[in-house]
């Protein structure tokens, strides 16, 4: 396995400005999760997909984010009209599942994206 | 809902020392419990998780974690921590799908360990 794939790893982005990562799942996880992680604090749960499928929304996710994983396979996570408070971590991880496999979620080296 | 409590927000410890990192957990249901460990700058690692079965559960680089029903905790140890353990150390727990598979995680607020000479 080579690993959960996140790139950039790095953003700089104006406040008001579009920006998109990308996440490509270790091979045949059909499980794929995003996350933010703020500094200090624990990583906090936005959404994950089974497939294509999106199964499920934090409520963190407000309508500025939009999540997609078109294929089943990568995903990205758009970020509109970026504000101050959306600089931190964003961290992609992955699973097989439905099942027992599924317990172990793998997470990538995460996207840092700084809004000024 | 769940919630995960870690008590202490740094542990400082002398190298060879043992250490433990406390994670207390709130849930309703069963659930599965995970540790994970996060270097600087980079994404988190699974040291060691609790699905059923033994309570006292072993993971890598020399790391153990029991999991206590009745106290709603799965605390973190190793008995002679090396310079290389110096991280933060997120304890998480997950529901338990009809399926067997975790669902999403829920983390503390992480402990960092900062181990000295």
């Amino acid at each position: 396995d080579t690993g959960v794939s996140q790139d950039p790893r790095h953003k700089i982005t104006k406040r008001g400005q579009n920006v998109t990562f990308r996440c490509d799942p270790i091979s045949e996880h059909n499980r794929l999760y995003w996350y933010r992680q703020t500094l200090g604090q624990g990583p906090e749960f936005l959404t994950y997909f089974q497939n294509e499928a999106q199964l499920e929304k934090s409520r963190l996710l407000s309508d500025r984010f939009s999540a997609e994983r078109p294929k089943g396979s990568f995903s990205t996570l758009e970020i509109q009209r970026t504000e101050q408070g959306d600089s931190a971590m964003y961290l992609c991880a992955s699973s097989l599942g439905p099942g027992r496999r599924g317990n172990t979620i793998y997470f990538g080296e995460g996207s840092w994206l700084t809004v000024v | 809902a769940q919630s995960v409590t870690q008590l202490d927000s740094q542990v400082p410890v002398f190298e060879e020392a043992p250490v433990e990192l406390r994670c207390n957990y709130s849930s309703s249901v069963s659930v599965y419990l995970f540790w994970y460990v996060q270097y600087p700058n980079q994404g988190l690692q699974l040291l060691l998780k609790y699905l059923s079965g033994s309570t006292l559960v072993k993971g890598i680089n020399g790391f153990e974690a029991e999991f206590n029903k009745s106290q709603t905790s799965f605390h973190l140890r190793k008995p002679s921590v090396h310079i290389s353990d110096t991280a933060e150390y997120f304890c998480a727990v997950s529901d338990i799908l009809n399926t067997g598979t975790a669902s999403k995680l829920t983390f503390g607020t992480g402990t960092r360990l900062q181990v000295t000479l």
